[in-house]
């Protein structure tokens, strides 16, 4: 079984802090996205990456940014939050065109 | 025009009914597609992909229409678990490995 793993369920910031989110992935794929989920908007994607150091942005990746330096690890970060970005964040991982698996999901409050 | 839609319901049926969703999708060279599940305040998870054929895993039925551009999923003899948001999920043919997500249809299955 595919296992992604998120650092944190909850997590609670405050306005202007830089924060980290993690994700760990054991199956070797070499894809991973960031996506935040939020009511009536569904799932929205920040960022994703195809290999190692490498990165896309995705639909929504104002004030985020994300870093890929080993395959099984991505990270996002918040470079100086805002009580917008209070949300649900889950990271997924896939390889090629098989179904995407996801993380448990970080409950992330800015203050 | 939104790449996936979906009805976001609520679909409220009462347990042991059928109950049928559809999803449309804008990008003709789409090439994967899947149904997601997704529990109150948990991450989605695969529900089934969808093959050109059709595909049928117990009480649920899965098709494609390439003509029409949809997706449907059949749930039979539906049971209080069935309750959750269904997500429309396609691999269209841009960027890398990119799945855009539907905002998800709604359903609760009442005793």
């Amino acid at each position: 079984d595919v296992k992604v793993t998120q650092s944190s369920r909850y997590l609670v910031k405050r306005t202007g802090e830089k924060v980290f989110l993690e994700c760990v992935q054991d199956m070797d794929h070499e894809n991973m996205f960031w996506y935040r989920q939020d009511p009536g908007l569904g799932l929205r994607l920040i960022y994703f990456s195809y290999d190692v150091k490498m990165k896309e942005k995705g639909d929504i990746p104002e004030g985020y940014s994300v870093s890929r330096e080993k395959k099984e690890r991505f990270s996002l970060i918040l470079e100086s939050a805002s009580t917008n970005q209070t949300s649900m964040y889950l990271c997924a991982s896939r390889f090629a065109r098989q179904p995407q698996h996801f993380g448990d999901g970080t409950r992330l409050s800015i203050l | 025009r939104k790449e996936v839609e979906q009805d976001p319901g609520p679909f409220n049926v009462p347990e042991g009914a059928t109950v049928a969703f559809n999803c449309t999708y804008s990008n003709s060279a789409s090439q994967s597609f899947f149904w997601y599940r997704q529990d109150c305040r948990k991450e989605p998870k695969l529900l089934m992909s969808v093959y050109s054929s059709g595909n049928e895993d117990g009480r649920f039925t899965a098709q494609l229409n390439r003509a029409s551009q949809y997706i449907s999923l059949l749930i039979r003899d539906s049971k209080l678990s069935d309750s959750a948001t269904y997500l429309c999920v396609v691999n269209t043919n841009q960027g890398a490995q990119k799945l855009v997500f539907g905002q998800g249809t709604r359903l609760t299955i009442n005793p």
